[in-house]
């Protein structure tokens, strides 16, 4: 079993829509929780994180960790074409530098 | 700025070949990663290393040898191409700045076709 656990989609939503995008994860010890974004043929590129449970927003975009039950969420709020992308979770240990990251979901935003 | 720079982004070997893959990053940064990212599986961590002179296994290590004989550089060696290390590779680094979380910087990818 992995440690994050990432259902690889392919997800369709229609332009505006919201989006919603989760991991679970196994490893107590995981205490950062990030959200990456990956267009195709680039590598990723760092979208969110958070520290431990609790919610993080930034524009259209909110984080959202339940360490209860150790899942992880992305909500993508009036979803754009140009979010079209395989968006990554991943979670770190405290005071590791080691990142384990999920399969992906890749995302298609159709105008 | 250049960020993360990998080298090459395409090659296609022949089975038993050798080959290298080099990342040149210019922040400065202590840590430095490679991965592998093939579909369904997400990132995988193929070597890393804490700081110049230093290297230790990630999660898929077998088939690949790694090099950091400078703080800026992380080489990548395949010894004996195999088909099954058909992947893109990333490069990555991070800094070590005091803080728990750090955030990990990638390159363009390498993919590489293994025949």
């Amino acid at each position: 079993q992995k440690e994050v656990e990432q259902d690889p989609g392919p997800l369709s939503v229609p332009e505006g829509a919201i989006v919603s995008l989760n991991c679970t994860y196994s490893n107590s010890a995981f205490q950062y929780f990030m959200w990456y974004r990956q267009y195709s043929r680039k590598g990723p590129e760092l979208l969110m994180y958070t520290y431990s449970s609790g919610n993080k927003e930034d524009g259209r975009f909110t984080a959202q960790v339940d360490k209860s039950s150790k899942y992880i969420s992305l909500f993508i709020r009036d979803s754009q074409p140009s979010d079209s992308a395989t968006y990554l979770c991943a979670a770190q240990n405290t005071g590791g530098f080691k990142t384990i990251f999920g399969a992906g979901t890749r995302l298609f935003v159709k105008a | 700025n250049a960020g993360v720079t990998q080298t090459p982004k395409f090659r296609v070997l022949k089975t038993g070949q050798s080959m290298t893959l080099l990342c040149a990053q210019d922040m400065n940064h202590e840590y430095m990663y490679w991965y592998r990212q093939d579909p369904g599986m997400g990132l995988r961590l193929i070597h890393y290393s804490v700081g110049e002179g230093t290297t230790a296994k990630g999660e898929v290590p077998d088939g690949y040898n790694v090099s950091r004989l400078k703080k800026q550089n992380f080489l990548l060696g395949l010894e004996s191409a195999a088909p099954s290390q058909t992947s893109v590779y990333f490069c990555a680094s991070s800094p070590r700045d005091g803080r728990e979380n750090t955030e990990a910087f990638f390159g363009q990818g390498t993919r590489l076709t293994v025949v």
